[in-house]
């Protein structure tokens, strides 16, 4: 079993709809990372939590240390959104791992 | 631009070749970790350095290594090539606190083994 799961692997959406993209570790950490892969390859860094709840624009990304469970949302999605989408959790001092990403789609 | 800046782009190289793949660090940040990116495996962690020095080390094969230069600028080489090291090679670079600030990334080195 890996120790970062996402959900779901494949997302396809219509634009504007709600997106909700799931990551349940299994590990004690010190920070979950989003992050954002366009088909070009190149890698974005979307968030970076420890605790509660983060907001930048139209993206919300949500941790429970408790739960081991963080949620990245997209609101309002478009087209420019589809990517892969990566949760990764920090061990120790700076070693991440990475979940197996989310490949979404929003149709126009 | 994210500041974080790899050569070369796209590499095409034959099975026992060596290659150098180079990253040159965001301003001010000291670290530098290497990933290894494969359609099997998805996105691992080879390596890090933090101002010259190494601090972990993840799933990295021993015909890999690193090294980081005084201009804190990072080589990853990879020798004797096989057909099931082609991914793409990701580094990126933080300010070396913990990732406090979170990471960048560079936009990666197609490595392709033929």
């Amino acid at each position: 079993k890996n120790e970062v799961e996402q959900s779901p692997q494949n997302l396809t959406a219509q634009e504007g709809e709600f997106i909700t993209i799931n990551c349940s570790y299994s590990v004690g950490i010190s920070a979950l990372h989003w992050l954002q892969q366009h088909p070009g390859g190149g890698i974005v860094s979307l968030f970076m939590l420890s605790s509660g709840k983060k907001k930048h624009g139209r993206l919300i990304a949500t941790i429970n240390i408790q739960e081991k469970h963080s949620s990245l949302h997209i609101t309002a999605s478009h087209p420019r959104d589809s990517a892969v989408y990566i949760c990764a959790v920090r061990r120790g001092a700076q070693k991440l791992v990475f979940g197996q990403g989310t490949r979404l789609t929003i149709n126009p | 631009d994210s500041g974080v800046t790899q050569t070369p782009k796209h590499l095409i190289t034959a099975t026992g070749q060596r290659v150098t793949l180079r990253c040159s660090p965001r301003s001010g940040d000291l670290s530098v970790y290497w990933y290894q990116q494969s359609l099997d495996q998805g996105l691992q962690f080879l390596i890090q350095y933090y101002n010259g020095e190494e601090r972990a080390k993840g799933n990295i094969l021993e015909r890999f290594s690193a090294q980081q230069f005084p201009d804190l600028h990072s080589e990853l080489n990879l020798s004797s090539l096989e057909l099931g090291d082609s991914a793409l090679y990701f580094c990126a670079s933080s300010d070396g606190t913990g990732g406090h600030y979170g990471y960048t990334f560079g936009s990666g080195t197609r490595l392709t083994v033929v």
